[in-house]
């Protein structure tokens, strides 16, 4: 059983502040990492993807990844209440039956107060 | 940019009705795409995997004869709930790949909110 945990939450954060949204995964053979923000609702919404080790910077997201720890994660700079949504990790599958599909984790509420 | 339209937006039926959802890729060719079932704050999962010209292959546990999918053209794959009932009541997301070589990226539409009395 493929597995994504994330801590559900909620974490709130001032306006202004560092959200950091955090997700392990279970399949070691994992290429491929996903972050989503999915607003109350709505659909999931593309916000990052992530290959290789280390940090992917766009606008205020900071993506982080660490294969050996099997961890993943994501920053957001400045927050605002517009960004208090569900954020949701998702680790695309390696081989087998599980190759190409996407996994998503509980997801994590972030609450941006003014 | 990569859209994908789903239709309807809402769907509220009668118990034992069948109902038909559309998923679009509107502005590229979409090899694979997927269907998903959320639950109140419940995570997405996956319910099957639809690849274009093929029989959709389904995860364990979701009953075929239930959710038909037909992935007809590059651009159009469909979900019929038959025979709903209201445990079928859910949100349904369809997605898709724009490049089956790609990094995995999945597009989503907006969703499908189906409520069944």
């Amino acid at each position: 059983q493929k597995e994504v945990e994330q801590n559900s939450g909620p974490l709130s954060v001032p306006e202004g502040a560092i959200a950091s949204l955090n997700c392990t995964y279970s399949d070691r053979g994992s290429q491929s990492f996903f972050w989503y923000r999915q607003y109350s609702g709505k659909s999931p919404e593309l916000i990052m993807f992530i290959y290789s080790n280390g940090d992917k910077e766009d606008g205020r997201f900071t993506a982080q990844l660490n294969k050996a720890s099997q961890y993943v994660s994501l920053l957001i700079r400045d927050s605002q209440p517009s960004d208090s949504a569900t954020y949701l990790c998702a680790v695309a599958g390696a081989g087998g039956t599980s190759y190409g599909k996407l996994t998503f984790g509980q997801g994590t509420i972030l609450t941006v107060h003014p | 940019g990569a859209v994908v339209s789903q239709h309807p937006s809402r769907v509220i039926c009668k118990s034992g009705t069948s109902v038909k959802i559309e998923c679009r890729s509107l502005d590229f060719q979409a090899t694979t795409m997927f269907w998903y079932r959320q639950f109140p704050k419940q995570s997405l999962m996956l319910m099957a995997t639809s690849n274009e010209g093929s029989k959709a292959t389904y995860e364990q546990g979701v009953e075929k004869d239930k959710f038909l999918i037909n992935h007809a053209s590059l651009t159009l794959s469909t979900l019929t709930v038959t025979s709903a009932h209201p445990e079928d009541s859910s949100f349904y997301i369809c997605s898709a790949k724009r490049d089956p070589r790609s990094l995995d990226i999945q597009y989503f539409g907006a969703g499908t909110r189906l409520s069944v009395l």
